[in-house]
């Protein structure tokens, strides 16, 4: 089965720092997502992108963070300033149509500190 | 009312048994119905996707029923494997994000 890859496996930072989380997608799969899951929690969307654009976000996903695709390949989540309520596991996630059958990377749990 | 609500369990069965697992949503026009299954501290993955007519994959049968909002994910013959966090997941319409449940969890064991 084809994978994402994400990097790193863990990440653990002082609150107020920033953090960029990444993403290597499917080849050509070329709608990407970031979802997270704090402990004990539901998965929650927090952003779909696609063609170098953001096409949706949740109440979760405010100024604090931002997507990109740096080089045209790796898909990253930033989070500038980061809260302890960040920490959740953060799970990237690609496919080759809108909406269409999830792959999701392994993740990467984050911890504020 | 939460979006997908589920039973969080454990359910604790023994191998061989059979199991059954349930699921409501709130949003009547939800159009798209799966069940992942999430091993512990990793990623969900896609186990099936949940039809009005039902289906059957192996050991595992899912059903949905529109009128009441229910999905429901059938495992007969339970393997030590099994054992994991099924998440009922929901697309409200063809172009939105997938709504997740908490998950139910199960410890299948010897």
């Amino acid at each position: 089965e084809p994978e994402v890859t994400q990097t790193p496996s863990h990440q653990v930072t002082q609150m107020g720092q920033e953090v960029i989380l990444r993403c290597v997608p499917i080849s050509n799969h070329l709608y990407f997502y970031w979802y997270r899951q704090i402990l004990g929690q539901k998965v929650e969307f927090l952003v779909s992108f696609y063609n170098n654009e953001i096409s949706e976000k949740s109440e979760i996903f405010d100024d604090q963070f931002s997507v990109e695709r740096p080089d045209g390949s790796n898909f990253t989540l930033k989070i500038r300033s980061t809260k302890l309520e960040d920490s959740a596991m953060y799970f990237c996630a690609n496919t080759d149509r809108p909406f269409g059958k999830l792959f999701f990377g392994s993740g990467t749990q984050l911890s504020v500190l | 009312r939460k979006e997908v609500e589920q039973d969080p369990g454990p359910f604790n069965v023994p191998e061989g048994a059979t199991v059954a697992f349930n699921c409501t949503y709130s949003n009547s026009a939800s159009q798209s119905f799966f069940w992942y299954r999430q091993d512990c501290r990793k990623e969900p993955k896609l186990l099936m996707s949940v039809y009005s007519s039902g289906n059957e994959d192996g050991r595992f049968t899912a059903q949905l029923n529109r009128a009441s909002q229910y999905i429901s994910l059938l495992i007969r013959d339970s393997k030590l494997s099994d054992s994991a966090t099924y998440l009922c997941v929901v697309q409200p319409s063809g172009n939105t994000p997938l709504v997740f449940g908490k998950g139910t969890r199960l410890s299948v064991i010897a």
